[in-house]
């Protein structure tokens, strides 16, 4: 079974500066998806940047960005510029190629804090 | 599309009763992903669907807890009877038939069981 382990509980960073939140995983497959997905106050579980496991350039998304290092099995988040809004708990996910667990596998989350 | 639509947002019930939580998925959508929030396990995975049919419930933690999708628009999960273990945030997620897509998720039920 795969694993997800974010060993940051919780990040603060101040406004406008950058932050790197953690996440590694554990599995024996070759293709698969990774996904950071943000969760504000609001509960609302929001998709912020997603990876496949068979490209090597490293994902972005505007201020976002992931380093993908697939033989160390880490997938950490970069986030510039941090705002106000970018607080919220993260969660990494691991997401198999189907025909079995299709569902996501979760990390247990870091909370981010921004200091204004 | 409204998205996927959970309801009710918030439920309190006591002990015993039984709970039924809803779920309307984005329509298209072939894969329906019921997961549990607590602070101790963080999320997991409960049960998917894909084109109605149960695919894999290994994540249902007793018998106590049952889900149907008696259509593509519409999914239910039932705990009876309820016990305060089972309070927890309740998310329907659902996904385009290919496994490389994002999961879209609802905003989720926040159940209390006193």
């Amino acid at each position: 079974a795969q694993t997800v382990t974010q060993s940051q509980p919780e990040m603060s960073v101040q406004e406008a500066e950058t932050v790197t939140l953690s996440c590694t995983y554990d599995t024996s497959e070759s293709d698969y998806y990774l996904f950071w997905y943000k969760q504000p106050p609001s509960r609302q579980m929001i998709l912020v940047i997603r990876q496949e496991a068979y490209k090597q350039q490293n994902a972005t998304e505007n201020r976002f960005s992931v380093n993908f290092q697939k033989a160390a099995k880490s997938f950490s988040l970069k986030i510039s510029d941090s705002q106000l809004g970018d607080a919220a708990m993260y969660f990494c996910a691991y997401r198999s190629p189907g025909g079995g667990a299709d569902g996501l596998t979760f990390g247990k989350g870091t909370h981010l804090i921004i200091q204004p | 599309d409204a998205g996927v639509i959970q309801s009710p947002r918030h439920e309190v019930t006591e002990m015993g009763q039984e709970v039924t939580l809803r779920c309307k998925p984005i329509s298209g959508h072939d894969y329906l992903f019921w997961y549990r929030q607590t602070m101790m396990r963080g999320l997991e995975l409960l049960i998917y669907f894909n084109n109605n049919v149960p695919i894999d419930d290994s994540g249902m933690p007793e018998d106590r807890f049952s889900a149907k999708m008696p259509n593509a628009s519409f999914s239910t999960l039932k705990i009876q009877p309820s016990e305060p273990r089972d309070s927890a945030v309740y998310f329907c997620a659902s996904s385009l038939g290919v496994w490389n897509t994002e999961a879209f998720f609802g905003q989720g039920t926040r159940l209390t069981v006193v």
